[in-house]
């Protein structure tokens, strides 16, 4: 079945470094990909998606290109900010039993952003 | 635009209990999903409902059930509580359940089953 492996956690950076979060997915067909992030006590916010390959999503200073050639989709921010504290979670977009579009999630990467 | 409101937000049950969860999806959104997350795991498919009929579900028994109603807001029953039931459910709605469809998620009910 479909898969998503995320970068194991957690993850501490400083203020303004760089972030690279890894993922790769294992797929039949062409899943869209997502970027889905859990602040403390929340839902999950979409951050960012790409529905076909080399496509580049973006969202709030965040980017991941959907590389389908290596089966991954790494979350990178080029200057962290304590805001960002959260929980990061990959997940792919595919079809269940029926024809419902369902997630298939990472397991989610801590990360915690130092002033 | 109100968003995905769920509620009870934290539930304590007993093993063998039964329990239901509420949820009222985003304005015009007619789609909505449930998901389990485990403690420090990814969340994990359950149903989808599309105008009030189920068109989907993952690797869960037929004591996690659901409904629909006629204005999108939905329900999650659980049956015969286990202590693996533990988690946090949450609900998510879309706009239609095409592949690419945004979903809306809620902030979760915490269940707790002692």
């Amino acid at each position: 079945g479909n898969s998503v492996t995320q970068m194991e956690g957690p993850v501490t950076l400083s203020e303004e470094a760089f972030l690279t979060i890894n993922c790769t997915y294992t797929a039949t067909g062409y899943p869209s990909l997502f970027w889905y992030v859990q602040y403390p006590g929340e839902g999950l916010q979409l951050l960012l998606k790409a529905t076909k390959a080399d496509d580049k999503g973006s969202n709030k200073g965040f980017e991941a290109t959907y590389r389908k050639e290596t089966t991954s989709f790494h979350l990178e921010k080029g200057s962290v900010q304590v805001s960002d504290s959260a929980v990061y979670f990959c997940a792919l977009s595919d079809l269940s039993s029926g024809s419902a579009r369902q997630l298939t999630f990472g397991s989610g990467t801590q990360l915690t952003v130092l002033p | 635009e109100t968003g995905v409101t769920q509620s009870p937000t934290h539930l304590i049950k007993t093993r063998g209990q039964q329990v239901t969860l509420r949820c009222s999806s985003q304005s015009g959104h007619n789609t909505v999903s449930w998901y389990q997350q485990a403690l420090g795991q990814g969340p994990q498919f359950i149903f989808q409902y599309y105008r009030e009929e189920e068109n989907g579900r993952g690797n869960f028994p037929p004591r996690f059930s659901g409904l629909q109603f006629p204005n999108y807001s939905s329900e999650l029953n659980v049956n015969a509580l286990e202590l693996d039931d533990s988690a946090l459910y949450l609900c998510a709605s879309s706009l239609d359940s095409s592949y690419n469809s945004p979903l809306h998620f809620g902030n979760g009910t915490r269940l707790t089953v002692t």
